[in-house]
């Protein structure tokens, strides 16, 4: 099973809103991270887990906030977005086992379309 | 610092004719690289990977990608093009930075084929 299963498929919210994204793997992947995805473009990183720690925010907006509960779920909780924060937002997973860190293939899940209005 | 340039912004083929994406690559050690393919509105879903084993690789519908070191390039091919194949492809390359993998992608080449 190489499935990251990402919820809701869909959302839209109005710039006052608190939402949730939620992304879950049982592979056993230590691994995780948030990108944002605008269309016609190339994935964006946002933020990097490893173990269950935040290893990598580049350099996010604070309205962004991820949280790793457990080494299999990922959310990503969004406050006072902005219209521009509208994009697809993709969930990955890898193994983290050096070395061969750069081997490693990051699965990803189907995506999250956000509409902030 | 790596980076990686896809020449082909947008691709166009007929059915049944053969598919060449284009990628250079850029980095300081001996990269990883990856194809990803990503249909209309879904996830990217990982065609084939290089690792430094063979340079010829075999990826999933039929795609390879040859790698060649003297000449920085790791370009797609597929001998011949389904009405499926139209979607937008990422080349990839990964490194190690700070202790963590990092990626770096392509702008994409968007493949139409026509029937």
């Amino acid at each position: 099973d190489t499935e990251v299963t990402q919820t809701p498929k869909h959302l839209v919210m109005g710039m006052t809103n608190k939402k949730s994204l939620k992304c879950e793997q049982h592979m056993g992947h230590r691994a995780m991270y948030w990108y944002k995805q605008k269309a016609k473009k190339p994935p964006e990183l946002m933020f990097v887990y490893s173990y269950e720690k935040l290893s990598i925010n580049e350099s996010v907006p604070s309205r962004f906030s991820p949280e790793c509960p457990n080494s299999s779920l990922l959310n990503l909780h969004l406050h006072a977005l902005q219209p521009e924060d509208s994009a697809l937002y993709l969930c990955a997973s890898s193994q983290d086992r050096p070395p061969g860190l750069a081997k490693n293939i990051q699965y990803f899940g189907a995506g999250t379309r956000l509409s902030v209005l | 610092a790596q980076s990686v340039t896809q020449l082909d912004s947008h691709v166009s083929v007929s059915e049944g004719t053969p598919v060449l994406l284009r990628c250079n690559y850029s980095s300081s050690y001996s990269p990883s690289l990856f194809w990803y393919v990503q249909h209309p509105n879904k996830g990217l879903q990982l065609l084939l990977k290089y690792t430094s084993a063979a340079t010829l690789v075999k990826g999933i519908n039929g795609f390879e990608a040859e790698f060649k070191k003297s000449e920085t390039s790791f370009h797609l091919t597929k001998p011949s093009a389904h009405m499926s194949d139209a979607a937008e492809y990422f080349c990839v390359v990964s490194d190690v930075s700070g202790g963590y993998q990092k990626v770096t992608f392509g702008t994409g080449t968007k493949l139409q084929v026509i029937p």
